[in-house]
């Protein structure tokens, strides 16, 4: 079954510096995508980035990047030059079975972030 | 392109009730998917539903349905609710089956249930 964790509850950063957050997963498919979302205390989801199973080359959005190590099913987010606005909750998710319509995303419990000043 | 609009963003009821959550998908997308998400907690999925049929379930009893229409609008309804039901419900919305798609989420901003 596939699972996703994220062993960090929170994190306190600051501003400018650089942070990782921590996230692993389990599935027995050969076939995945991973996902990072972030959620401010506003609630919406926003999506950040995406790694494919089949992706030689790690992700990089602007100042995201997702650290793939495969073998040891880790997907870690880099965020650089941390911002004030970075502060919020992020989740770590997994898409099974990229290509079938039932394949559904699961979500990790989440990391809350804390940029101080 | 309009984004995933959900309704009410509020709403309170009493144990034992019923409700109805809204959804309107993105334009163009075809599966839509709803998630509970409990304070300090990560979204957990409830179904999906691709073209109008449910084709995935979690961990969910059966007084958790959903209907997805024609024009791929979504509706989440919860029967006899639970003090544990209040949460926030997420509705999202994904295009699936194309060889190049991510099936990523595309959120709209929830719906805040209370049950007291």
């Amino acid at each position: 079954a596939q699972k996703i964790t994220q062993t960090q509850p929170g994190m306190f950063v600051q501003e400018k510096e650089a942070v990782t957050l921590d996230c692993t997963y389990d599935t027995s498919d050969q076939s995945y995508g991973l996902f990072w979302y972030k959620q401010p205390s506003s609630g919406e989801m926003i999506f950040l980035i995406y790694q494919g199973s089949y992706d030689e080359q790690n992700a990089t959005e602007g100042r995201y990047s997702l650290n793939f190590q495969k073998a040891r099913k880790s997907a870690n987010l880099v965020i650089s030059a941390s911002q004030l606005g970075d502060s919020a909750m992020y989740f770590c998710a997994m898409r099974e079975g990229l290509y079938s319509s039932a394949s559904k995303i699961i979500f990790g419990s989440g990391t809350r972030l804390s940029i101080r000043p | 392109e309009t984004g995933v609009t959900q309704s009410p963003t509020h709403l309170i009821k009493t144990r034992g009730q019923q409700v109805t959550l809204r959804c309107s998908s993105q334009s163009g997308h075809n599966t839509v998917s709803w998630y509970q998400q409990a304070l300090g907690q990560g979204p957990q999925f409830i179904f999906q539903y691709y073209r109008e049929e449910e084709n995935g379930r979690g961990n969910f009893p059966p007084r958790f349905s959903g209907l997805q229409f024609p024009n791929y609008s979504s509706e989440l309804n919860v029967n006899a609710l639970e003090l544990d039901d209040s949460a926030l419900y997420l509705c999202a919305s994904s295009l699936s089956q194309r060889e190049w798609d991510t099936g990523e989420l595309f959120f709209g901003e929830g719906s805040r249930l209370t049950v007291l």
